[in-house]
């Protein structure tokens, strides 16, 4: 079983939709999440960190399940220019390594 | 202040040779993380290093990868006797202790 695993999707949505993800990861000794945007061929960009308690940053809504194990994120409103790939991100306690899953590929049409 | 930064941004080598990445993190971090990607896939960890020392190298192979930061200057990401599979994007992030990462532009390593 990997270690973090995504919907590789592709999504597509209209402009104005709502579109949830969802990433389930194996190691519940997990201690550090984050959602990761990447456009074709760029670098990963910081979208959002994963708290506990939840958290929105604009349309963005990202939530921590450690009963079962899964974040998710949900955008709202979605505009053409949310199209790109949101990787899931863990990290283990004691460790600053990062475990990326492969990415959801999300494309919003017009 | 300057983004990560990551030279040359596109490298080609024929098979044998040598590949050279270089990683400048951002001013203020003290930690740096080489990651790889190969086209469709999720990225890797490689190595993780602080200044002079390597602290996880889990993810490297065992041989021809080797990486380094030196006390001035950048990361390095050496790669000897590269082969067609070494073909993929490098990533390389810094970060302050318990930051999130930043990421460079990565370096597209072709291998004919």
């Amino acid at each position: 079983r990997k270690e973090v695993e995504q919907d590789p999707g592709p999504f597509n949505v209209p402009e104005g939709a709502t579109v949830a993800f969802n990433c389930t990861y194996s190691n519940s000794a997990s201690q550090s999440f984050f959602w990761y945007r990447q456009d074709c061929r760029k670098e990963p960009k910081l979208l959002m960190s994963v708290y506990s308690s939840g958290n929105e940053d604009g349309r963005f809504t990202a939530q921590l399940n450690r009963a079962s194990q899964y974040i998710s994120l949900l955008i709202r409103d979605s505009k053409l220019s949310d199209s790109a790939t949101y990787l899931c991100v863990v990290s283990f306690s004691g460790t600053y390594k990062y475990i990326f899953g492969t990415g959801t590929r999300l494309k919003v049409l017009a | 202040n300057a983004g990560v930064m990551q030279n040359p941004r596109h490298l080609v080598r024929r098979r044998g040779q040598e590949a050279r990445l270089r990683c400048s993190p951002m001013k203020g971090h003290s930690h740096v993380y080489w990651y790889r990607q190969l086209p469709e896939e999720g990225l890797k960890f490689m190595v993780y290093l602080q200044k002079e020392n390597i602290i996880d190298e889990s993810g490297m192979p065992k041989e021809r990868f080797s990486a380094e930061f030196p006390k001035e200057g950048p990361s390095i990401l050496r790669i000897q006797q590269v082969v067609r599979g070494d073909s993929a994007a490098y990533f390389c992030a810094s970060s302050t202790p318990g930051a999130p990462y930043s990421f460079g532009p990565g370096t597209r390593l072709t291998v004919l």
